[in-house]
């Protein structure tokens, strides 16, 4: 069965500087896609990013970047430039291509501060 | 343009009432659609999704219950709720495009009291 960790419950990053949220995942498959999410207070669920396992680019979305690791399953959130505006739950995700059912991280809460 | 609407967007119910939440999604056709709960502070549960007009999977719940009457609506009912219910509840939808992403709607916050 696959599985989506997020090892860090909480952070907290100055405004303007960088953050990177950590997301590990285990599946013996080979095609599948990863996402983040990000849940401010209003507690709507934004898709930040998105990564096919069969690209090694990284995705990149302005601020946010991605380092994929497919060999060691990592998936890591890097945010430049923090805003106050990034104060949310961040959810890392997982699916398998050809499957309907999304795995889900249990959440980093990241703080900015002023 | 896709939009995804849930309603009610907030629901106080006592324990031993029925629920109704509704969701519906605007701008795409047979979009396979979701329903999570999250509770206060925690991740998503996946409880119910659909691949299609009648076609429900459940994952998990025993007091809940998912019908989807047509394409773009999809409901979640309870004959009687218990104080386990309570929760923020969101709907979702995956269209038939390449890249696999979900979109969520706004939510709907129960308190069973």
């Amino acid at each position: 069965a696959q599985t989506v960790t997020q090892s860090q419950p909480e952070m907290s990053v100055q405004e303007a500087e960088t953050v990177t949220l950590s997301c590990t995942y285990d599946t013996s498959e080979s095609n599948y896609y990863l996402f983040w999410y990000k849940q401010p207070p209003s507690r709507q669920m934004i898709l930040v990013i998105r990564q096919e396992a069969y690209k090694q680019q990284n995705a990149t979305e302005n601020r946010f970047s991605v380092n994929f690791q497919k060999a060691a399953k990592s998936f890591s959130l890097k945010i430049s430039d923090s805003q106050l505006g990034d104060t949310a739950m961040y959810f890392c995700a997982f699916i398998l291509t050809g499957t309907y059912k999304y795995i889900f991280g249990t959440g980093t809460r990241l703080k900015v501060l002023a | 343009s896709q939009t995804i609407h849930q309603w009610p967007a907030t629901l106080v119910q006592p324990v031993g009432s029925p629920l109704s939440l509704e969701c519906t999604v605007e701008g795409t056709s047979n979009p396979n659609l979701y329903w999570y709960r999250q509770a206060a502070g925690r991740g998503l549960q996946l409880l119910f999704y659909s691949v299609g007009i009648g076609q429900i999977s459940s994952e998990v719940p025993q007091n809940l219950s998912a019908s989807r009457p047509q394409d773009r609506q999809f409901i979640l009912s309870s004959k009687k709720l218990l104080l386990s219910d309570s929760g923020f509840y969101l709907c979702a939808w995956k269209g038939q495009l390449l890249y696999y992403e979900q979109y969520f709607g706004p939510g709907t916050r129960l308190t069973v009291t």
